[in-house]
């Protein structure tokens, strides 16, 4: 079986703060996919990135960047300068060989002017 | 282009009745899957359908269906509602088979159950 935890239900920053959300999971597949997405008070779930389990090289993208650590079982993501546009459900997320996706709790992100 | 687009938006229902959603996935996406969003259970994986085929299907009783027609729409169907069936159902939409690809989700059907 597989899990996806994401210990932090809500954090709540100031703007201009930086702030990391953690994801743990567990997984018996030695090829697997994580993702991070976004999910704004509109509904959708917004893809933000796709990490396969064999590239340990961290992404940097803007003010978002992530860390990938095998050794840990961890793909945490980093918001750097939050803006309160950055404020929504993020969701870390872990596709297996059998093409089960499966999400973890969601972190709540508030960031406040 | 248009993306993924979930009908109706909201849905009010009593309990025994049945509710069919609608999903209308990318131009060119043949793959859509389902996921059901409660505040208790938080986002769980339904089915997914490729080229008019379910191939993966999560653990959900067998009043959840689907299926998927040929121009890639597809429809989830509830059948004998119950009122922890309350829920945003979203549906998300992707190029090749299952999640190991960028998948584009809808808005979501949120489906209220009295």
């Amino acid at each position: 079986a597989q899990k996806v935890t994401q210990a932090q239900t809500e954090i709540s920053v100031v703007e201009k703060e930086d702030v990391t959300l953690d994801c743990v999971y567990e997984t018996r597949d030695t090829t697997y996919y994580l993702f991070w997405y976004k999910q704004p008070p509109s509904g959708e779930l917004v893809f933000l990135i796709r990490r396969n389990s064999f590239d340990e090289q961290n992404e940097i993208s803007g003010r978002y960047s992530w860390n990938f650590q095998k050794s840990t079982s961890s793909f945490n993501f980093t918001i750097t300068a939050s803006q309160v546009v950055d404020s929504a459900v993020y969701f870390c997320a872990l596709v297996n060989a059998g093409n089960m996706l499966t999400f973890g709790g969601g972190t709540r992100l508030m960031v406040k002017p | 282009k248009a993306g993924v687009t979930q009908t109706p938006r909201y849905l009010i229902k009593t309990r025994g009745q049945q509710v069919t959603l609608s999903c209308s996935p990318i131009s060119g996406h043949r793959s859509v899957s389902w996921y059901q969003q409660t505040p208790g259970q938080g986002l769980q994986f339904l089915f997914e359908y490729f080229s008019e085929t379910q191939r993966n299907k999560g653990n959900f009783p067998g009043r959840f269906s689907g299926r998927q027609f040929s121009n890639s729409r597809s429809e989830m169907n509830v059948s004998t509602l119950e009122l922890g069936d309350s829920a945003l159902y979203l549906c998300a939409s992707s190029l090749g088979l299952a999640m190991n690809t960028e998948a584009f989700f809808g808005q979501g059907t949120r489906l209220t159950v009295v």
